[in-house]
């Protein structure tokens, strides 16, 4: 059982290019999250969705945007990177109503913006 | 608004000590939950425990043990006998049962134990 699989792990880009991180989940979870974690800082919500075809703003929603086709997979974009946007980025999962609310967290994708 | 205080950046300890993490929040609902995540220098996040607003019951689990107190919002962490292992960084979190079920963090507490 993989779990929440990010990719890429680390990745470098240069102002104004554009790129996506990748969140798959294989535990068949309605409810998918995207965070980001600044240095020194705890985790802010970028965006959250509760089911295929539904997404929501979170915290941080500025400069990025988000799809959820399936429910395995919850794709994060960066139209337009900015140096502000270099953080670790993480995505989560979880099937509420279970009673087992906990949080399954991906790896993290490093990203640095120059 | 919900909100989740950790009041201590850092604390550095010498390994055996115990050591406690404080955590305040704020929620109007009355149903919620409350979690701490630990984040050690690889990076990644570990869920440690997990506590619904209606058990206030405090929960011990080796070193480790959690003082849930409705009256003052508090959902505190301590660590008995610490070890240098236990040097990471701690979340405590809480979740709501309306918006998405979202979960707010604290800023995280980094710990140093010194061996």
């Amino acid at each position: 059982n993989a779990g929440v699989t990010q990719t890429p792990k680390f990745r470098i880009l240069k102002i104004g290019q554009s790129m996506t991180l990748q969140c798959t989940q294989d535990m068949n979870h309605n409810y998918m999250y995207w965070y980001r974690q600044d240095p020194g800082m705890g985790l802010k919500l970028i965006y959250y969705s509760v089911g295929a075809g539904i997404t929501d703003k979170g915290e941080v929603p500025n400069g990025y945007n988000v799809s959820r086709s399936t429910t395995e997979d919850f794709p994060l974009r960066l139209e337009l990177a900015a140096p502000s946007q270099t953080s670790v980025y993480f995505c989560a999962s979880r099937n509420f109503g279970t009673g087992d609310e906990k949080l399954f967290f991906g790896s993290g994708t490093q990203l640095s913006v120059l | 608004a919900q909100k989740v205080t950790q009041a201590q950046t850092e604390i550095s300890v010498v390994e055996k000590e115990d050591v406690t993490l404080d955590c305040v929040y704020e929620t109007r609902d009355t149903t919620y939950y409350l979690f701490w995540y630990k984040q050690p220098p690889s990076g990644e996040l570990v869920f440690l425990i997990r506590r619904n607003s209606f058990d206030e019951q405090n929960e011990i689990s080796g070193r480790y043990s959690w003082n849930f107190q409705k009256s003052t919002s508090s959902f505190n962490f301590t660590i008995t006998a610490s070890q240098v292992v236990d040097s990471a960084v701690y979340f405590c979190a809480l979740s709501l049962n309306t918006g998405g079920f979202k979960t707010i963090f604290g800023a995280g507490t980094r710990l140093f134990v010194k061996a």
